[in-house]
């Protein structure tokens, strides 16, 4: 069945950079978009970023774009979550999530989720 | 930017139909999806494409969308179905995810 595992979540001076990684297992994960999505601790959920398939496009919202960055590792079967600049108002539980279909450009929901990995961004 | 808007809460007895509700500007021209998110756990992808249900989620789960609302109907309401329900859509004059605000069903 598909598996979704975060990884590298934890507390973080402003400022400061962490990575968040995603192993996938379970599906094709080389034929799949996929996002990250985050809820700040209350608040609703917030769509972050988008990496096709093959890595070539990538998709961010406003409030992170040009400090974080999605990749993906094919090989691996893993997607990453570099995160820069941290900002108290980046505390969040971040999922990572599978497209449904295959070969989407952004525009598709999610099937999977993986538990999410919790980043606390303070001093 | 675009905006879903929705009720912060909604509540039915079980066995009732519970009915939420997704505003944005002509929503119906959008595809609209739906998450349910019981505390503590991840979504749950529950209507996709407007009506569409994936695997496993039960024919209780149902949408639709016209004009400038999009409505999730959970019929025959059970006390599992607790949860809070976000709808998000597409905009492709952004390129972004839109989620609406989410609402929270309460079985009386």
């Amino acid at each position: 069945q598909v598996q979704l595992v975060e990884s590298g979540g934890g507390v973080v001076q402003p400022g400061r950079s962490l990575r968040l990684s995603c192993a996938a297992s379970g599906f094709t994960f080389s034929r799949y978009g996929m996002q990250w999505v985050r809820q700040a601790p209350g608040k609703g959920l917030e769509g972050l970023t988008f990496i096709s398939s093959d890595g070539r496009k990538t998709l961010y919202a406003d409030s992170v774009k040009g400090r974080f960055t999605i990749s993906r590792d094919n090989s691996k079967n893993t997607l990453y979550l570099q995160m820069n600049s941290l900002r108290v108002e980046d505390t969040a539980v971040y999922y990572c999530a599978k497209d449904i279909n295959r070969g989407c450009s952004g525009d598709c929901p999610v099937d999977y989720w993986g538990q999410g990995s919790l980043v606390t961004v303070s001093s | 930017s675009y905006v879903l808007t929705q009720a912060p809460s909604v509540s039915a007895a079980p066995g009732q139909t519970a009915r939420i509700s997704c505003g944005g500007n002509n929503i119906g021209t959008k595809n609209i999806h739906y998450y349910q998110q019981k505390p503590g756990q991840a979504p749950v992808l529950i209507v996709y494409d407007n009506s569409a249900r994936p695997s496993g989620i039960p024919e209780r789960f149902s949408g639709s969308n016209s004009g400038n609302t999009a409505t999730l109907t959970i019929s025959r309401v059970e006390a599992g179905d607790e949860a809070d329900y976000y709808c998000q859509v597409w905009d492709s004059s952004s390129d972004h995810w839109v989620f609406g605000g989410g609402t929270k069903l309460t079985v009386l």
